[in-house]
């Protein structure tokens, strides 16, 4: 079966722009979370979608927001971008949250770089 | 709270040589303990995991044990390939870390010579 799909690839932004960056799950996968991974900070938790709800979200600004849809897909988006915001962002999805005990299954990423 | 600790990379070996990946952890309750890999320009892989004490887990050669008297859950491969060059990261499934799912460690570049 397919994989974690995330697209775009790569995407360059300014300053101040918003970016929405798009998840697909494997079928069937109902649980999304996404990680920001810089070579600073290492991999860090943004949130986590179940059934459409946010069931968890990690210390970022509020300028990084959410979502899901009926279908199980995810999507992020950051608005006012800063230069910080460069990043790899990454997709993990398992079948539900309590699942995730078998490890998750991690999409390509979508590489950010803020100009 | 809840911490993963692994050590520096780079690490650096010749084809066939043993590995350690030291990784120790901070965690409430008993958390479950992963390790994935990170190949250039792709996501992470789950490598191989582990749920409760004394359970080694393995896959493609590498292997970890669940030590919870010594919190460290190394990793081990006994002959290293060049396919074998990435970025391996420990991680822990922290239950009782608040508004944390997984808690990662740094990751450690692995760089094997042939």
């Amino acid at each position: 079966k397919a994989g974690v799909t995330q697209t775009p690839r790569y995407l360059i932004k300014t300053r101040g722009q918003q970016v929405t960056l798009s998840c697909s799950p494997i079928s069937g996968h109902r649980s999304v979370s996404w990680y920001q991974q810089t070579p600073g900070q290492g991999l860090q938790f943004l949130f986590e979608y179940f059934s459409e709800t946010q069931r968890n979200k990690g210390n970022f600004p509020g300028r990084f927001s959410g979502r899901q849809f009926s279908n199980s897909r995810s999507e992020m988006n950051v608005s006012t971008l800063e230069l910080g915001d460069s990043a790899l962002y990454l997709c993990a999805s398992s079948s539900t949250p309590t699942d995730s005990y078998n490890g998750y299954t991690f999409g390509s990423g979508t590489r950010l770089t803020v100009v | 709270g809840d911490s993963v600790t692994q050590m520096e990379g780079p690490v650096t070996l010749s084809e066939e040589a043993f590995l350690t990946i030291n990784c120790t952890y901070t965690a409430t309750g008993y958390p479950s303990l992963f390790w994935y890999v990170q190949y250039p320009g792709e996501g992470l892989q789950l490598l191989l995991k582990a749920t409760k004490a004394d359970d080694k887990g393995s896959n493609k050669g590498f292997e970890a044990t669940y030590r919870k008297e010594t919190t460290s859950f190394h990793l081990e491969k006994g002959s290293v390939q060049v396919s074998d060059s990435a970025v391996y990261f420990c991680a822990l499934e922290g239950r009782a870390s608040g508004t944390y799912k997984y808690i990662f460690g740094t990751g450690t570049r692995l760089k094997v010579l042939a």
